[in-house]
């Protein structure tokens, strides 16, 4: 069965921080996709990023990176010099396609300035 | 990408009473999907809804709890029947970027945050 944990319930950082989001999954599938999503306190989902299975680069778009281990089954995702527009909570989420997507508990991130 | 518009944004709602909310695309979609996040919860699939058939609904929901039409490639709509407190929750529409069946981006909505007094 799927699972995603994301341990970190909450998680305060002062301004230019940098921040690292945990992500850990449970899947029986060869083949699968992992997701992290933000929401703002006005409550809409933004899209941050989809990766698949035979895919362990790790990527960067701009102070956001993620790092994808297979060998940890972790899916972690790091906002460098963390801003206060950064405060939101983050989601995991793991699918095994078919476009089902299981969603972790979330972190909610606090930005100080 | 896809622009999901969701009506209402919000409602306070009387337990027993149903309310429908709906989930309008900028574009054709094959699949769309429903969600619900409970207060200060995760998100958590309630059924996915194909154009011409009857939605396929998760464990733990029931048709008869959260129907759901799907007239054409746009629009979807989701009932929440006899409403009590515990359905107080964020309802979100989702669809997919893509054709290819392949687990794309999937796009949200902005919710509909529903209280149920």
């Amino acid at each position: 069965a799927q699972k995603v944990t994301q341990a970190q319930t909450e998680i305060s950082v002062v301004e230019k921080e940098d921040v690292t989001l945990d992500c850990v999954y449970e899947t029986r599938d060869t083949t699968y996709y992992l997701f992290w999503y933000k929401q703002p306190p006005s409550g809409e989902l933004v899209f941050l990023i989809r990766r698949n299975s035979f895919d362990e680069q790790n990527e960067i778009s701009g102070r956001y990176s993620w790092n994808f281990q297979k060998s940890t089954s972790s899916f972690n995702f790091t906002i460098t010099a963390s801003q206060v527009v950064d405060s939101a909570v983050y989601f995991c989420a793991l699918s095994e396609g078919g476009n089902k997507l299981v969603f972790g508990a979330g972190t909610i991130l606090r930005v100080k300035s | 990408s896809a622009v999901i518009s969701q009506k209402p944004s919000r409602d306070i709602c009387q337990r027993g009473t149903s309310l429908t909310i709906q989930c309008q695309v900028d574009s054709q979609v094959t699949m769309m999907f429903w969600y619900r996040q409970q207060p200060g919860q995760s998100l958590t699939l309630i059924a996915t809804a194909n154009q011409g058939s009857e939605a396929t609904y998760e464990s733990g929901f029931v048709i008869d709890k959260f129907p759901i039409s799907r007239p054409n490639l746009t629009f979807s709509t989701l009932t929440v029947s006899n409403m009590s407190p515990e359905d107080s929750s964020i309802y979100l529409c989702s669809v997919e970027d893509g054709w290819t069946g392949d687990t794309g981006e999937l796009f949200f909505g902005e919710g509909s945050r529903l209280t149920v007094l």
